[in-house]
């Protein structure tokens, strides 16, 4: 199946920090999704991108599928942002989202 | 939309009980994914149901679990006997596959069961 690897595994930042995180997939794909689950434990959708570029207030990213990444970039980070963010992909014709290990972020007041 | 929705939001049983978890997917949606996420093994797909028929059921651990979504409104995870080793956040997800393959799934808030 398809690999996905996630990196950093963890981040520690400081209130009002930016970060990068990344997603390598091992294959094409159609479909590319980033959560956030939070600390309640809940899977929160942020974006949909099998490609192109999106914002959504201080979190936006970017999936290059010819290069096989993905990108999510956190702006002026809040503790609210602490959590583990999970990169998930599908290849063509399959209905199975494979999933990376995560990057857990800490952002500390 | 209320989003997808689980039932309990916690459940902690002894073992050899029957565990009985529930979903109700997001209206219109036509694909139902069960999911058991692990600290040791992370997120894994346990079984997927479109169009209310399951189509893949390869990663239901054994026996002692199984799936059925008598309607596209509703869906039921059942572990007989539980065992500790059961105890896990479990997680029921919705999407609108279209014929292109291409959707989003959304995932509801899971149910943390506990296994003494």
């Amino acid at each position: 199946g398809i690999q996905v690897e996630q990196s950093p595994p963890d981040l520690i930042l400081q209130e009002g920090a930016n970060s990068t995180l990344r997603c390598n997939f091992s294959d094409s794909v159609n479909n590319l999704q980033w959560f956030h689950q939070n600390p309640w434990g809940q899977l929160i959708n942020l974006f949909y991108i099998p490609s192109g570029t999106k914002q959504n207030g201080r979190l936006s990213a970017t999936t290059v599928a010819t290069e096989r990444y993905s990108l999510l970039y956190i702006s002026s980070s809040q503790t609210t942002d602490s959590g583990v963010y999970f990169c998930a992909v599908r290849s063509s014709n399959d209905y199975k989202l494979s999933f990376g290990a995560g990057t857990t972020v800490t952002v500390r007041a | 939309d209320a989003g997808v929705i689980q039932s309990p939001r916690h459940e902690v049983t002894e073992m050899g009980q029957e565990v009985t978890l529930r979903c109700k997917p997001i209206s219109g949606h036509n694909s139902l994914f069960w999911y058991r996420q692990t600290m040791m093994r992370g997120l894994e797909l346990l079984i997927y149901f479109n169009n209310n028929v399951p189509i893949d059921d390869s990663g239901m651990p054994e026996d002692r679990f199984s799936a059925k979504m008598p309607n596209a409104s509703f869906s039921t995870l059942k572990i007989q006997p539980s065992e500790p080793r059961d105890s896990a956040v479990y997680f029921c997800a919705s999407s609108h596959l279209r014929a292109d393959f291409l959707y989003e799934q959304y995932f509801g808030p899971g149910t943390r069961l506990t296994v003494t």
